[in-house]
């Protein structure tokens, strides 16, 4: 079975504060994926990349940035939380040019 | 970013019932996937559709690429209370770099009173 883990399953952070979500994979995937989901506006993608050290940006980046550092492992950041990035985060990763698979997500509560 | 159409954008089930909803776009996909999220929770994968005209079946879940490979539809037959939920559809067009969903605006399913 795939497996995605997200680092935590509910975050409260202050305005200002940087933050880390992390989340791992357990199935060697070359892709991986960040998205937020927000009610009436679906799942949009923050950024992905293909390959450690490589990312792009997705439909709305502004406000994060990412690491890939190893192949597992992909970390989204909050470089200066704000109160518009209170969001379900959800992660994702993909073998090369097939199918997502999706973490439990992190529900974050910016205040 | 862009949305396949996806409708109906709410139904109710009774148990029993089959029930059945449907993504259309006006871009050609390489692959079609059907996801159901529980609320709190990440969205989990049905069935994936590789190949236009491609009919597959996960219990009572049923899912076709439709031959222009411009939609898809996914069938659940008998429904159950647990069937409660929102199902996403996700069309993936390979690129040479990653490949990106895009996604249905999900339906939501909810258990007539």
């Amino acid at each position: 079975d795939v497996k995605v883990t997200q680092s935590s399953r509910y975050l409260v952070k202050r305005t200002g504060e940087k933050v880390f979500l992390e989340c791992v994979q357990d199935m060697d995937h070359e892709n991986m994926f960040w998205y937020r989901q927000d009610p009436g506006l679906g799942l949009r993608l923050i950024y992905f990349s293909y390959d450690v050290k490589m990312k792009e940006k997705g439909d709305i980046p502004e406000g994060y940035s990412v690491s890939r550092e190893k192949k597992e492992r992909f970390s989204l950041i909050l470089e200066s939380a704000s109160t518009n990035q209170t969001s379900m985060y959800l992660c994702a990763s993909s073998p090369r040019g097939d199918t997502q698979y999706f973490g439990p997500g992190t529900r974050l509560t910016v205040l | 970013g862009q949305q396949l159409n996806q409708s109906p954008q709410s139904m109710f089930i009774q148990e029993g019932e089959d029930v059945s909803m449907n993504c259309t776009s006006s871009s050609i996909f390489n692959t079609w996937l059907w996801y159901k999220q529980d609320p709190g929770e990440g969205p989990v994968l049905l069935i994936a559709l590789y190949k236009a005209g491609e009919l597959t079946s996960n219990g009572r879940l049923t899912a076709q690429f439709g031959i222009t490979r411009k939609d898809s539809f996914l069938n659940i037959s008998a429904s159950i209370p647990s069937d409660v939920g929102i199902y996403f559809c996700a069309g993936v067009l390979f690129k040479a770099a990653g490949n990106k969903l895009t996604f249905g605006g999900g339906t939501r399913v909810l258990v007539k009173p």
